[in-house]
């Protein structure tokens, strides 16, 4: 299995300039998650998916931000028009199972983005 | 909702020592807990997992962990630190009954001396 796949592994742009980020899941698996690493924030789920359906994305940070999950094997983060302060490392996770199944989830390399 | 507090965000300990993380957690139903270790410029890599099962909990890496209830609590250990453990170390609750994301804590940047 090659685990969570996520693309590009850095991403420098400019500023309002959009960017897509981009994962794929393990496969079988049936939940996906974004999470953003910060310094000062830490770790925040941005959004998370359930059979390729958004569940829950009040973590993302405002309308500037959007994910999508077309199928099973792929879903996509976009910034548009992307901010410095967007700076951060983006992780994407997969797991197996809801909440009553307590797998840990699998991460990706993630990306990091810089917006000069 | 859940909550993690990770006591101290670095923490030294010298090769050959013991080495102590502490976690404490907030959860309105019977948690799930998990410690995730993170390399330099890589991803968030399972240590190991509390499910409800037995209360101390083994790892990979000759880590384990011991869930207290009473004192809300699920600390991470190893008898001796090698140089390899310097990482980042975090630790995370999921609450069961529905499919919530991790909650993780600050982080603890763990230093081994040689």
């Amino acid at each position: 299995d090659a685990g969570v796949i996520q693309s590009p592994r850095h991403e420098v742009t400019e500023m309002g300039q959009e960017v897509t980020l981009r994962c794929k899941p393990i496969s079988g698996h049936d939940y996906l998650f974004w999470y953003r690493q910060t310094m000062m924030r830490g770790l925040e789920l941005l959004i998370y998916f359930n059979n390729n359906v958004p569940i829950d994305d009040s973590g993302m940070p405002e309308d500037r931000f959007s994910a999508k999950m077309p199928n099973a094997s792929f879903s996509t983060l976009k910034i548009q028009p992307s901010e410095p302060r967007d700076s951060a490392v983006y992780f994407c996770a997969s797991s197996r199972g809801g909440g009553t199944v307590a797998n840990g989830y699998t991460f990706g390399s993630g990306t990091r983005l810089t917006v000069v | 909702a859940q909550s993690v507090t990770q006591l101290g965000s670095h923490v030294s300990v010298s090769e050959g020592a013991l080495v102590l993380l502490r976690c404490n957690y907030s959860s309105s139903v019977p948690p799930y807990l998990f410690w995730y270790v993170q390399y330099p410029n890589q991803g968030l890599q399972l240590l190991l997992k509390y499910t409800s099962a037995a209360t101390l909990v083994k790892g990979i890496n000759g880590f384990e962990a011991e869930f207290k209830k009473s004192e809300t609590s699920f600390h991470l250990t190893k008898p001796s630190a090698h140089m390899s453990d310097a990482a980042e170390y975090f630790c995370a609750v999921r609450s069961g009954g529905g499919a919530d994301g991790l909650t993780f804590g600050k982080g603890t940047h763990l230093i081994i001396q040689p």
